[in-house]
């Protein structure tokens, strides 16, 4: 169980453009998600804590406005980056937790490696 | 100071060897305790979890909680070449999760 979907896993878009990223948890509910970028060789650096049905909590640095979070139901968050830059490109990963205990672990998609041109 | 720290390494061991990682965390109300394993160009995948003092054990796996010192541990018995990877501990207060930057392990045959 606990199982969440990340989707696309990779994908090269050119300087400008915007791409976005899905989040599903396929086997539970989850009221919140949450948005990791990684550099290579780097550690995850949050990004953001999507919220269903209200505004994402962005972590400080994170431009809102650039990275649009968007999480409309119980299953399902996402990420669009827009007008991508070359600066942008980097790991995407998103987790969710099945459950709000403290014990309820976070479980990771298999991210989306963005490459901009 | 970080909330939550690891040394990165690498910590290199040979196969069959036991491999310690260590982590500090700074925030003494944390309540539970992961540890993830990183494979590179992959995404974590979760370990083990703890959430009291003591040892907990699974498999080649034992976690290490001390919150007086506020230090927790990974011990992985008959280490593997399979297991070398990048571990990272997460430490969670109610909805917060914050990670270290992981240390990275590799075992030689």
């Amino acid at each position: 169980g606990a199982v969440v979907s990340q989707h696309p896993s990779w994908v090269i878009c050119k300087s400008g453009t915007s791409v976005k990223i899905e989040c599903r948890s396929l086997d539970f509910q989850a009221t919140t998600m949450f948005w990791y970028r990684q550099f290579p060789k780097q550690s995850l650096m949050l990004m953001a804590t999507s919220n269903e049905g209200s505004k994402a909590t962005y972590e400080q640095g994170v431009e809102k406005d650039k990275f649009l979070i968007n999480h409309a139901s119980l299953t399902l968050s996402t990420l669009t980056v827009t007008s991508a830059h070359p600066e942008d490109s980097s790991f995407y990963i998103c987790s969710a937790q099945p459950g709000t205990g403290f014990n309820s672990p976070l479980h990771f998609g298999n991210g989306t490696r963005l490459t901009v041109t | 100071q970080k909330e939550v720290e690891q040394n990165s390494g690498p910590l290199s061991v040979p196969e069959g060897a036991i491999a310690s990682l260590n982590c500090t965390y700074s925030d003494r109300v944390s309540q539970s305790f992961f540890w993830y394993r990183q494979y590179s160009g992959k995404s974590p995948e979760l370990i083990m979890s703890i959430y009291s003092n003591g040892d907990k054990e699974d498999g080649r796996f034992t976690a290490q909680l001390n919150k007086a010192s506020q230090y927790v541990s990974l011990l992985i018995r008959d280490s593997q070449p399979s297991d070398s990877a990048t571990y990272l501990c997460a430490v969670r207060n109610n909805n917060d999760m914050r990670f270290g930057a992981g240390t990275r392990l590799t075992v030689k045959p």
